[in-house]
């Protein structure tokens, strides 16, 4: 099956930093992508789609400034959470549709932790 | 809310029973589909069904669908310890491009 790529798997920084997360399609292009953010024991929210080459669109609620994506390339989007604060401490996964565009594959998910 | 309905919200059974979580959505959609996630990890895809289809099998794995009713279930027969995991629906709107996940049923499997 298709591989997502997702990195770091885990991150601690302290209130104030600014921290990226990139997610890479190894095996395939993906013109778009999907950031999610989850709580723990919760669902998965989506924040936004990552499209190559043009601004994301993000959801309703969610701070473009806050969280910044950069989709650059064919197989790497990136999402910066600027000036993090405690409250942004979340689980945050990207996905990526491939070829026929039926189902998502996943990457591992970046625990993200502000103290 | 852009997410759909699971119920129940938690399951325990015992290994070798049937497991059935159900997932209901909110509007016309081109496909359903489940999805696996072991704590802390990404999500494994399971199986589709698209919005002209029924049921669909998979190994252990029995999804129906009920679009008149909005509604989806799953099966897992002969469950086993390794089964214990969060399953999500996750439904892509007719028209739209976003797949939207349902709440989850977190489902422990006792050896």
């Amino acid at each position: 099956g298709a591989v997502v790529s997702q990195h770091p798997s885990r991150v601690i920084c302290k209130s104030g930093t600014s921290v990226k997360i990139e997610c890479r399609s190894l095996d395939f292009q993906a013109t778009t992508m999907f950031w999610y953010r989850q709580f723990p024991k919760q669902s998965l929210m989506l924040m936004a789609t990552s499209n190559e080459g043009s601004k994301a669109t993000y959801e309703q609620g969610v701070e473009k400034d806050k969280f910044l994506i950069n989709h650059a390339s064919l197989t790497l989007s990136t999402l910066t959470v600027t000036s993090a604060h405690p409250e942004d401490s979340s689980f945050y996964i990207c996905s990526a549709y491939k070829a026929d565009g039926e189902k998502l594959f996943f990457g591992s998910g970046t625990q993200l932790s502000v103290l | 809310s852009q997410q759909g309905e699971e119920d129940p919200q938690a399951l325990s059974i015992q290994e070798g029973e049937n497991a059935t979580m159900n997932c209901s959505y909110k509007t016309s959609i081109n496909n359903l589909q489940w999805y696996r996630q072991n704590s802390g990890r990404g999500l494994v895809h399971l199986i589709l069904i698209r919005s002209n289809e029924r049921e669909k099998h998979s190994g252990r794995l029995r999804v129906t669908l009920d679009t008149s009713k909005k509604s989806s279930s799953l099966l897992i027969t002969a469950s086993r310890a390794a089964d214990t995991a969060s399953y999500f629906c996750a439904t892509d709107e007719t028209g739209g491009f976003k797949t939207i996940f349902g709440a989850g049923t977190r489902l422990f499997v006792k050896a």
